[in-house]
């Protein structure tokens, strides 16, 4: 069975400090990953995927996120925080063999960017 | 393009109670999913639609929630009766036909609606 696992309830960085925002995941074949971001009463938004090809993948926002295989993480980061950031991230998992497009969420994490 | 619709956005009723949310996906997205996320928790898959027909709903307490996609375009979810346990923000998703291809094409993102969050008194 898939999962996916996110280590830290709530992280804390100071605007201009770099983030990572941690995500562990379990399949048993190849996967797909994914970030989303949830403001507060607004739905969730995509960040970005891994699909294949080169491990670190760049979406949305200034976000990334980098796939290693032999850690089965994929983190997401940002290299310079803003205070806009702050919200709640989820990381998500498929199963690449899955023939449907269920994904599984983590619990998420709350990041909170001060100013 | 328009998003996802849902409504209501908020919905406080008594335990025992029924209650309805409404989802409209994106125009041409032929996959719906609902979803539950109680606080502090992750949005968990109730159902996932194709078209009318139901693909998964493995997860859906079918005791008290029911759900339909009569003709292939809105959606309605029901509890019935609710029970304080239920208390969470309903999601809405949309994507194009997870059908599409076979194995190994790529994957359909899912855009998600602003939710409908219901309290449970």
């Amino acid at each position: 069975a898939q999962s996916v696992a996110q280590p830290e309830d709530q992280v804390n960085v100071a605007e201009g400090n770099p983030l990572t925002v941690k995500c562990t995941y379990s399949v048993s074949g190849n996967p797909y990953l994914f970030w989303y971001v949830q403001y507060p009463n607004r739905g969730l938004q995509f960040l970005l995927k891994y699909i294949t090809g080169d491990n670190l993948v760049k979406g949305s926002y200034g976000f990334e996120a980098e796939f290693n295989k032999s850690q089965t993480s994929f983190h997401l980061k940002k290299p310079s925080a803003l205070v806009s950031d702050s919200a709640l991230y989820f990381c998500a998992v498929r199963e690449r063999m899955n023939r449907d497009d269920k994904i599984i969420f983590g619990k998420g994490t709350r990041l909170h960017i001060l100013p | 393009e328009a998003g996802v619709a849902q409504s209501p956005r908020y919905k406080i009723i008594e335990k025992r109670q029924s209650v309805a949310f409404w989802c409209n996906p994106i125009s041409g997205h032929a996959t719906l999913y609902w979803y539950q996320q109680i606080l502090g928790q992750g949005p968990k898959l109730l159902i996932q639609f194709q078209n009318n027909g139901v693909v998964d709903d493995s997860q859906l307490p079918k005791d008290r929630f029911s759900a339909e996609r009569l003709k292939g375009v809105d959606s309605t979810l029901k509890i019935q009766p609710a029970k304080l346990e239920d208390s969470a923000v309903y999601l809405c998703a949309s994507s194009l036909d997870a059908r599409l291809a076979g194995f190994g094409r790529l994957y359909n993102e899912q855009f998600f609606g602003p939710g409908t969050r219901l309290t449970v008194l």
